[in-house]
This record gives structure tokens, sequence and C-alpha cells, in this order.
């Protein structure tokens, strides 16, 4: 079992949908959690952090957590072509230095 | 303001040659992680520096080692390459060693290696 699990997709959704991007980690004592976002050929952009459960609301990005289940997702309303890139998961915990990735999810906005 | 810088931006190397990668984090950032990208999968963690101290390392070979300057700079390298090093090797900096509320890792914009 990976550490970090995401579908690779493609998830595709035409313009102005919600996309809904998952997230499933196993270390238990995992406690903050990254979203990034992706362009082809270009390097990991910030988009989102969170570190309690619930909702955390950042423009048209949503992330939610539930650290009972585990799973971390983000939400993006009102999809633009320009969102179409690779979304990629991070997990840390406080006793590890690192950051660990999920493999991400290609997101295709259909205009 | 000055966001990460990584030089250089591509290299193209021979089986068995060194290379070395740098990395200037965020001004005010201590902390400079190295990660290596391959196609289609997330960023493998290699290296932490923290106030030029290593502070954490991933699951890679001797051949990669790293250090960390006064001035919070950053050098990666890698010996005797092999054609499993072409990647995107990755700079993150951070405020802090621990990635506790508030402190979020940000991405140069890379090194982009191939091996021949």
């Amino acid at each position: 079992q990976k550490e970090v699990e995401q579908n690779s997709g493609p998830l595709s959704v035409p313009e102005g949908a919600i996309a809904s991007l998952n997230c499933t980690y196993s270390d238990r004592g995992s406690q903050s959690f990254f979203w990034y976002r992706q362009y082809s050929g270009k390097s990991p952009e910030l988009i989102m952090s969170i570190y309690s459960n619930g909702d955390k609301e950042d423009g048209r990005f949503t992330a939610q957590l539930n650290k009972a289940s585990q799973y971390v997702s983000l939400l993006i309303r009102d999809s633009q072509p320009s969102d179409s890139a690779t979304y990629l998961c991070a997990v840390n915990n406080e006793g590890r230095r690192a950051l660990t990735f999920g493999s991400g999810t290609r997101l295709q906005v259909q205009p | 303001d000055a966001g990460v810088t990584q030089s250089p931006t591509h290299l193209i190397k021979t089986r068995g040659q060194h290379v070395t990668l740098r990395c200037s984090p965020i001004s005010g950032h201590k902390s400079v992680s190295w990660y290596q990208q391959v196609l289609g999968q997330g960023p493998q963690f290699i290296f932490q520096y923290y106030e030029k101290e290593e502070r954490g390392r991933g699951n890679f070979p001797d051949r990669f080692s790293a250090r960390q300057f006064p001035n919070y700079s950053s050098e990666l390298n890698v010996n005797a390459l092999l054609l499993g090093d072409s990647a995107l090797y990755l700079c993150a900096s951070s405020l802090g060693v621990s990635f506790v509320l508030g402190t979020e890792a940000f991405f140069g914009q890379g090194t982009r290696l191939t091996v021949v």
C-alpha cells in the first residue's frame, strides 16, 4: 500500500463544473496536508494547506480533511481550462522531515 | 520578491559523470529540501537541510549528497550518474524544519537532468 494514494485520472470535467480530487493516506500520525498544482513540464505550485478536520476555502478552491477516514480532498468550483494540470496531494508527519506525495491526479477541463 | 531559484534549468550529462545542482531559498527561509521527480510520479524526498545541518534523508544511495551554506543556499551533488538518475530535481524552501501549522514548502522551477 502506498503512503499517499490518488487516482491518476485523467479526470475530465466541463468548464464551469466542480472538480473533485481525492487523496487517501496511510500514516495516522499525519498532521499537515497540502495540495499542489503542477502544469506539464513545470514545478509544483502550492494551492492549499490544511491542518485540522473540516473545510478550508480559498477563492474557488476548498480543501476538506477527515483524519478519522484518512482522507483529504480538493474541490475546484467553476473549473476553467487553465485549471487543467496535475494535482499533487502531500502529507507530513511532524516526526518526519519530508513531504510524502501521491502520484497526482491529472485534471482536464473541457471548454 | 524573489522566490526559490535553481540553477541550471536543464542539464545533459553522460553516465558516470558527476553533477552539482544549486538552490537559493526564499529570503528568510532557513530550510532547503531536495526532491527527485520522475515522469508520472510525485516528488520523492532526498534531503532536508536546516541551519546548515542535515535534518532528514530519504531512501537514496550514497552517490547523492548535499550541503547548505551560511547564506542558506544549497547544493545537491550526484556522483557516478546512472541513466535512472534522469529526472526533475526540485528544491523546496520553507521557514522551519517541520511542517507544523503555518509552515509550507515552496518549490523552485527545478533542474531537468538528462543522463545519456
